[in-house]
Formats: structure tokens, C-alpha cells, sequence
């Protein structure tokens, strides 16, 4: 089946650093990517829909200059938390589909992060 | 609004069969999702319905009634590596994934 990296799986920063999190579809082309946010015991909250070489389209209450994401290539989107805060800890998980009728997603293992 | 409902937790015995209910009511009906997410870890594919009826798969079969707005997951022969948490999940008219809160089941031995 298809597969869907993520680099790092995990990452500690301190408050204020930015880091960026890379969603890489292995043997496919992804058209379409999703970040997604999910808080410890809570299911997983839509981010962000990131279509290739446009910009994305964010949900209700995400900043867009908070979360940054880049989706240059049908193989590479990234998710950029600048500034960061204790409050942006959390795992983040990527999920890419196959052509424009992407009835299943497949997801990436997640990054865990934590900001001190 | 959009909504996916689901029980918060189950508990079954190891060896048993048990059923997770999801009920939705969503813009528009593209198909349902089942994954299973282990703590820690990504959700993984577990079923994929969009026309009523049932699905099986292994131990595990998934069932959809559209226009009851209702599905199930039923697992069988229960295992302790069934310990995890279950979510359902229906593809709206936009083909955007409306995210249930997920069942965690508890297996015990």
C-alpha cells in the first residue's frame, strides 16, 4: 500500500524556535495533504488541507502565519511552527491522497512535539 | 453543523465479539472510515464503506446504513492487541474528513 513518511518523529524545542515537520508520500503522488493536530486523549483536529502549488486552505482557528505550509512538490508538504509555544505541543500527523478522488488517506506516522 | 457520535469507551473480554456504533450527520455523504489508533501512534485503515450493507474483512467487518445515517464496527475473537482506540470518520460532499472523537476499547483478559 501507499506510504507516508514524516520527519522528525519527534522534536523538543524551547518557546520562541520555529520548526519545520516534512510529510513525504513514498510511492505515490500526492495531490492533496492534510495536516492534522491531535491533543493528548482527543481525536484529530483538521489543520490545514495543502494542495500542490497552491496555497493551503486552513481551518476555522488556525493562524496561517502561526502554522506555515508548503506544499512544493506532489511527493513533499511541510508544516513550519514559528514561534513556538508550550501550548503548541502536540502530535502532528500528515495525511496524503492518491489523485483528485482520494477516497482513502494515508497517514503518516506523526511528530511529536514539544516546546519547553 | 456537522457531527459524528460515537461511545467515549467500551470494555469487552479477551476471546468476545463487540460493536462500536457511529451516527453521523454530515453536508453531503462521499463514504465512511474506520481506523484504528493505538496510543502514541497514527490512525491505520481499517474499512472503507460508502454503499449499505456489510463489509468483511478478517476479524473485523464494518456495516453502513446511509439513509439511517448509522454505522458499526464489529470485532471478533477478541485480542489483547485490540486494546486501542477506534475512530469513525465520514467523507463530507467536499470529500473533507469529519473526524468522530474516536471509542477507546479495553480488552480484558
Amino acid at each position: 500500500g501507499a506510504v507516508v513518511s514524516q520527519h522528525p518523529s519527534w522534536v523538543i524545542c524551547k518557546s520562541g524556535t520555529s520548526v519545520k515537520i516534512e510529510c513525504r508520500s513514498l510511492d505515490f503522488q500526492a495531490t492533496t495533504m492534510f495536516w492534522y493536530r491531535q491533543f493528548p486523549k482527543q481525536s484529530l483536529m483538521l489543520m490545514a488541507t495543502s494542495n500542490e502549488g497552491s496555497k493551503a486552505t486552513y481551518e476555522q482557528g488556525v493562524e496561517k502565519d502561526k502554522f506555515l505550509i508548503n506544499h512544493a512538490s506532489l511527493t513533499l508538504s511541510t508544516l513550519t511552527v514559528t514561534s513556538a509555544h508550550p501550548e503548541d505541543s502536540s502530535f502532528y500527523i500528515c495525511s496524503a491522497g492518491e489523485g483528485t478522488d482520494y477516497n482513502e488517506q494515508f497517514f503518516g506516522p506523526g511528530t511529536r512535539l514539544t516546546v519547553l | 453543523g456537522q457531527n459524528i457520535d460515537q461511545p467515549t469507551e467500551m470494555t469487552a473480554t479477551e476471546g468476545a465479539i463487540v460493536q462500536i456504533n457511529c451516527t453521523y450527520q454530515t453536508s453531503g455523504f462521499n463514504g465512511l472510515f474506520w481506523y484504528q489508533q493505538h496510543a502514541g501512534e497514527a490512525p491505520t485503515f481499517l474499512s472503507y464503506n460508502v454503499l449499505d450493507g456489510l463489509e468483511e474483512k478478517g476479524r473485523f467487518s464494518s456495516f453502513l446504513s446511509r439513509s439511517k445515517g448509522y454505522s458499526y464496527l464489529l470485532l471478533k475473537e477478541l485480542q489483547m492487541k485490540d486494546s486501542a482506540s477506534y475512530l469513525c470518520a465520514v467523507q463530507d460532499s467536499n470529500y473533507q474528513l469529519i473526524w468522530g472523537a474516536g471509542t477507546k476499547l479495553i480488552i480484558k483478559p
